[in-house]
């Protein structure tokens, strides 16, 4: 067990959609980052915050946005969803600084149908 | 950018074999390398890693050297079981992508499957 929390772990919706991912990091860690895992495109970063604040941008796409809440725990928001959206989203977090080391969440592995 | 390619899977083994997946990096900085592993069901974990060119990074008997003359980091484990079946990735962290920030950027992943 990682202590990274990730919630749902299975959701399925229709395209045009809009769903709030959701990400308890493991306690005492203030970064948390956003991945996105497809077939095709492999393990994507999206987006980082540190105790609150936008850090990092990757390759988010405009319909997703994401927020890290003064407990630190984190959302992502993905709307107007399509079928390419349909991934595993990954949870990671890290005490920040100069600590690289990244515990994972298990995924929510949403399914736009 | 940055980029890192690994050996394309799935290799499967017969156990106690000899294991290597080939990974080979591109970067603007001086980058610090990763392998993760994936087992099914779960999210990634660091297996080991590696800071700086000639250093060796090793954990459960793999190892992997950061060679900086060829660009590479090849994992390797001189006897593999059937607990070793995973999707491995190799991942790099380039600390010049942006300060305090130290986004992965992963190969694709390889997955091993171990024969008894």
């Amino acid at each position: 067990d990682s202590g990274v929390t990730q919630t749902p772990k299975h959701l399925i919706t229709a395209t045009g959609q809009r769903v709030t991912l959701r990400c308890s990091p493991r306690s005492g860690d203030l970064s948390v980052y956003w991945y996105q895992q497809s077939l095709d495109q492999g393990l994507q970063f999206l987006i980082q915050y540190y105790n609150g604040e936008e850090r990092a941008k990757g390759n988010i796409l405009e319909r997703f946005s994401a927020q890290q809440f003064p407990d630190l725990h984190s959302e992502l928001n993905l709307s107007s969803l399509e079928l390419g959206d349909s991934a595993l989203y990954f949870c990671a977090s890290s005490r920040g600084g100069a600590d690289e080391k990244l515990f994972f969440g298990s995924g929510t592995q949403l399914s736009v149908l | 950018g940055d980029s890192v390619t690994q050996m394309e899977g799935p290799v499967t083994l017969s156990e106690e074999a000899f294991l290597t997946i080939n990974c080979t990096y591109t970067a603007t900085g001086y980058p610090s390398l990763f392998w993760y592993v994936q087992y099914p069901g779960e999210g990634l974990q660091l297996l080991l890693k590696a800071t700086k060119a000639d250093d060796k990074g090793s954990n459960k008997g793999f190892e992997a050297t950061y060679r900086k003359e060829t660009t590479s980091f090849h994992l390797e484990k001189g006897s593999v079981q059937v607990s070793d079946s995973a999707v491995y990735f190799c991942a790099l962290s380039d600390p010049y992508s942006g300060a305090g920030s130290y986004q992965l950027t992963f190969g694709k992943g390889t997955k091993l499957s171990v024969i008894p």
